[in-house]
């Protein structure tokens, strides 16, 4: 049982690039959401989903997209990375809305 | 809309002390509170949460009770230990069922243990 899953781990990026993070769990969980933690802002979201086929927008959404095509992946798009989307992303799914939600061990993105 | 506001690090204690991270909210319904726990280069962890007023949750130790009158949900140990050293997150769930699906964070509190 490997919890929540992220890959990358660590990726640079060019500014004007775009990229894919993926986001897996394996707990049969319903909700999944992106979350993006910034030095002294705590953790944001970006967009969640309350399950397969379904997407929201979170707080900050603008520049990002997802797709939850199967129940246990959500991914996260950078269509044209900024630098402003240097941060640290985080996965968590949860089996329902006012339940514990569980992390992924998050990706770092750099981009230049 | 809904808020956490906890206290401001860096905190750096002496092994064996008492902990204390203040958090309070703003909140339209009756939410439901957390603390969680991220270690060096790790995810955010569940600690403990409460669910209604009066409600105390705990583990490792740690301690939090869910304060209605006063919108608070303090966190607290009496003996830290080295490998307490992380950052601290209060967040709230709304459960008013007006669609809102977030978990809302605080900042996130630096706790630094030494021996």
């Amino acid at each position: 049982n490997a919890g929540v899953t992220q890959t990358p781990k660590f990726r640079v990026l060019k500014t004007g690039q775009s990229m894919t993070l993926l986001c897996a769990q394996d707990m049969n969980h319903e909700y999944m959401y992106w979350y993006r933690q910034d030095p002294g802002m705590g953790l944001r979201l970006i967009h969640y989903s309350v399950g397969e086929g379904t997407t929201a927008k979170g707080e900050v959404p603008d520049g990002y997209n997802v797709s939850r095509l199967k129940k246990q992946n959500f991914l996260l798009g950078l269509e044209s990375a900024a630098p402003s989307q240097t941060s640290v992303y985080f996965c968590a799914s949860s089996p329902g809305q006012v339940e514990t939600q569980y992390f992924g061990p998050g990706t770092r993105l750099l981009v230049l | 809309g809904d808020s956490v506001t906890q206290m401001e690090g860096p905190v750096t204690l002496s092994e064996e002390a008492f902990l204390t991270i203040n958090c309070t909210y703003t909140a339209t319904g009756y939410p439901s509170l957390f603390w969680y726990v991220q270690y060096p280069g790790e995810g955010l962890q569940l600690l403990l949460k409460a669910t209604k007023a009066d409600d105390k949750g705990s583990n490792k130790g740690f301690e939090a009770t869910y304060r209605k009158e006063t919108t608070s949900f303090h966190l607290e140990k009496g003996s830290v230990q080295v490998s307490d050293s992380a950052v601290y997150f209060c967040a709230l769930s709304d459960n008013s069922g007006a669609g809102s699906y977030q978990l809302t964070f605080g900042k996130g509190t630096k706790l630094s243990v030494i021996p």
